[in-house]
C-alpha cells in the first residue's frame, strides 16, 4: 500500500525567509514523487517532481525538493518566501508498477508574513 | 491560467436533478481524471481514463456516471445526488497514464446539492 504524510497542517514563515514544507512517503520500490500548490478556489498547480537521478529537484517558482531515500522523504523547500508563496501544498506519490494511482498527503497550508 | 477547462464553475442542484459537469483540454493529453475534493482536504481519485476508455474507477456510486466522448473532452452526467456530495469536482489530464507524468488540472467546479 502507498501512503504520503504531511506531518504539518500549518507552516508560518516571515517573508525573505527560507521555507520548508515536509513529506515523507511509504511505497513498494521507488516511488515517483510530485509537489502541486493549491491556490484559493483554484485547481492544482504541478511544482515539481522527482523520477530518477539528482536527488535534488527544481521546479517551477524558485522551489526545490530534496528525496532522501534513506528517510522516504521529499521535503519542499525555498530559499527565500514570497507573500505570494501562502497557499496550500499538497505532496503525493505513485507507485511504479501495479496499481500506480497518484495519492496525495493531507495538505500543508503555508502563510508567509509580510 | 489552467490548459484544462471546466464547465461549469459553480453548480447548484437538488436531489432530484440531473447536471453534467464537462471538462476539456487541447494539449494532446491521453489520460483524463476526475477527483472530488473536500474542503481542507487532498483530492480523492473517482475516475481514471486512458486513451478513451475507463481504466479506473474508485468505486464511486452510480449516481455518477463519466464519459468520454473523445480524446480532449470528460463529462461527468450526476443524477439523483445527495448533499454529502457537494464539493469541489476537479479534472485533470497527464500526457499519458504512466506514473512519471504530471497531472494538468481544472480550477475545479463548485457543485452544491441541496
Amino acid at each position: 500500500a502507498q501512503s504520503v504524510a504531511q506531518p504539518e497542517d500549518q507552516v508560518n514563515v516571515a517573508e525573505g525567509n527560507p521555507l520548508t514544507v515536509k513529506c515523507t512517503y511509504s511505497v513498494s520500490g521507488n516511488p515517483y514523487l510530485f509537489w502541486y500548490v493549491q491556490y484559493p478556489n483554484r485547481g492544482l498547480q504541478f511544482l515539481l517532481k522527482y523520477i530518477t537521478g539528482d536527488n535534488l529537484v527544481k521546479g517551477s517558482y524558485g522551489f526545490e525538493a530534496e528525496f532522501n531515500k534513506s528517510q522516504t522523504s521529499f521535503h519542499l523547500k525555498k530559499p527565500s518566501a514570497l507573500v505570494g508563496d501562502s497557499a496550500l501544498y499538497f505532496c503525493a506519490v505513485r507507485a511504479r508498477t501495479g496499481a500506480n494511482n497518484l495519492f496525495f498527503g493531507t495538505g500543508t497550508r503555508l502563510t508567509v508574513i509580510p | 491560467d489552467t490548459e484544462v477547462t471546466q464547465t461549469p464553475k459553480h453548480l447548484v442542484m437538488g436531489m432530484t436533478n440531473k447536471k453534467s459537469l464537462k471538462c476539456e483540454q487541447h494539449m494532446g493529453h491521453r489520460a483524463m481524471y476526475w477527483y472530488k475534493q473536500k474542503a481542507k482536504k487532498p483530492p480523492e481519485l473517482m475516475f481514471v481514463y486512458s486513451y478513451e476508455k475507463l481504466s479506473i474507477n474508485e468505486s464511486v456510486p452510480s449516481r455518477f456516471s463519466p464519459e468520454c466522448p473523445n480524446s480532449s473532452l470528460l463529462n461527468l452526467h450526476l443524477h439523483a445526488l445527495q448533499p454529502e456530495d457537494s464539493a469541489l469536482y476537479l479534472c485533470a489530464s497527464s500526457q499519458e497514464p504512466d506514473g512519471n507524468s504530471p497531472l494538468h488540472f481544472g480550477n475545479g467546479t463548485r457543485l452544491t446539492v441541496t
